[in-house]
């Protein structure tokens, strides 16, 4: 059992908005604002997409957007694309040199 | 452009060894703390180890401590994971991954694409 809470699924529609929770606890995401999520293409090396809650590195489209509220994380993708078709991981640092991972959802474009 | 290369995965009986190694290029090695996370099937992701860019600090998840062992060849761009005492529930994939700080790792800003270590008789 992942340290962090995500659903195991998400969809959308090209051109529509999809909002991945990931739930933590007041020790980790909801203690520090350390939250970044991942984008893992099959068998790709996985992707920063989102670090410090809201920052984006740079390559990675506007279309992806990070927040957080209390104990809980949340990345957006607007204006779905067929590639954004992916897993995506949460993950939180959670003091003491530790870093937790979510348990990853799989995000489908229909 | 920053490349992670994994190797030494395979297949190990349970109590056996297996080194993993990181080469690393594309960025200042000494200046980043490393880290080992892993991902057992159908599982998600777990952080098991990382170490400052000297080498001097390291710290481990509860579920290895006392049995792996991170550490790092500065002069060689290199990151390593000894792995003793190995169980069925250590069956991952293990990816090297790269801190943008030096000390402490908050986020990670590159993956490696991982190395399969198998635990079974």
């Amino acid at each position: 059992q992942s340290a962090l809470t995500q659903p195991p699924s998400a969809s959308g529609s090209p051109g529509q908005s999809v909002t991945i929770s990931c739930t933590g606890s007041s020790s980790d995401v909801g203690g520090y604002n350390h939250v970044s999520w991942f984008q893992v293409h099959p068998g790709k090396a996985p992707k920063l997409m989102i670090y410090e809650v809201t920052k984006r590195p740079s390559g990675v489209p506007d279309r992806f957007s990070g927040s957080k509220s209390g104990n809980t994380a949340s990345l957006t993708v607007s204006g779905l694309q067929a590639e954004d078709e992916a897993d995506y991981y949460c993950s939180s640092y959670a003091g003491r040199n530790n870093l937790v991972f979510g348990g990853g959802t799989k995000l489908t474009v229909l | 452009e920053v490349q992670l290369v994994e190797s030494g995965g395979g297949l190990v009986q349970p109590g056996g060894s297996l080194r993993l190694s990181c080469a690393a290029s594309g960025f200042t090695f000494r200046s980043y703390a490393m880290s080992w996370v892993r991902q057992a099937p159908g599982k998600g992701l777990e952080w098991v180890s990382d170490i400052s860019g000297s080498g001097d600090g390291t710290d481990y998840a509860d579920s290895v401590k006392g049995r792996f062992t991170i550490s790092r060849d500065n002069s060689k761009n290199t990151l390593y994971l000894q792995m003793n005492s190995l169980r069925a529930d250590d069956t991952a994939v293990y990816y090297c991954a790269k801190s943008p700080s030096f000390t402490v790792t908050t986020v990670i800003d590159y993956w490696g694409q991982g190395t399969l270590v198998t635990v079974s008789s």
